[in-house]
């Protein structure tokens, strides 16, 4: 079982409409969970981090962390072409290492 | 200012080399880290490093080995390199302490052994 996992996509969206991006972990004692957005030749960007359960709001980005069931989720709202990229979740484990899951791509059509 | 920063951009290179990339952060954090991303794209720690620690993932063969000259650089070494090396390389930093540990990457360095 891979320690963090991602539906690879592509994710089709529409412009304007909210993507949804979900990411599940292994390691029960992670704390730390972050999203990081690569464009294609690009180095990962970190765009949102969560630390406790429940929602983080930045801009029109949405966090979503839920330990019991261990996932972590992205909410892209009014999604826009420049949105079209790989979003990368990781995950901070215990044993001092961020893993990365294999990342979703996203695609958002004009 | 270019807060993580690595050289060469482009290595190509010959079977049995030995190469190095570097990489300097002036963030001041004092933790580095290396990371491989093959061709599937799937990103891999190698490294993680401070003036104190130095964890190094149980997968990476021994003939990479980073060398840190001081808190804002973190050196690549590669010796005899193999086809299996070809992938982009990523250097990144972070502050140690409290929650965060968020990690910011460099642009790459894209390898190719020939």
């Amino acid at each position: 079982q891979k320690e963090v996992e991602q539906n690879s996509g592509p994710l089709s969206v529409p412009e304007g409409a909210i993507a949804s991006l979900n990411c599940t972990y292994s390691d029960r004692g992670s704390q730390s969970f972050f999203w990081y957005r690569q464009y294609s030749g690009k180095s990962p960007e970190l765009i949102m981090s969560i630390y406790s359960n429940g929602d983080k709001e930045d801009g029109r980005f949405t966090a979503q962390l839920n330990k019991a069931s261990q996932y972590v989720s992205l909410l892209i709202r009014d999604s826009q072409p420049s949105d079209s990229a790989t979003y990368l979740c990781a995950v901070y484990n215990a044993g001092n290492m961020l893993t990365f899951g294999g990342g979703t791509r996203l695609m958002v059509k004009p | 200012d270019t807060a993580v920063s690595q050289t060469p951009k482009y290595l190509v290179t010959q079977m049995g080399n030995d190469k190095s990339i570097k990489c300097e952060q002036n963030l001041g954090h004092d933790t580095m880290y290396w990371y491989k991303q093959d061709s599937k794209k799937f990103l891999k720690i190698m490294f993680s490093y401070n003036n104190k620690e130095l964890i190094i993932n149980e997968t990476v063969p021994n003939r990479f080995s980073p060398k840190s000259p001081d808190k804002a650089h973190l050196n690549l070494h590669i010796n005899s390199l193999e086809l299996g090396d070809s992938a982009v390389y990523f250097c990144a930093s972070s502050q140690e302490g409290g929650q965060g540990y968020e990690q910011y990457f460099g642009p790459g360095t894209r390898l190719t052994v020939t």
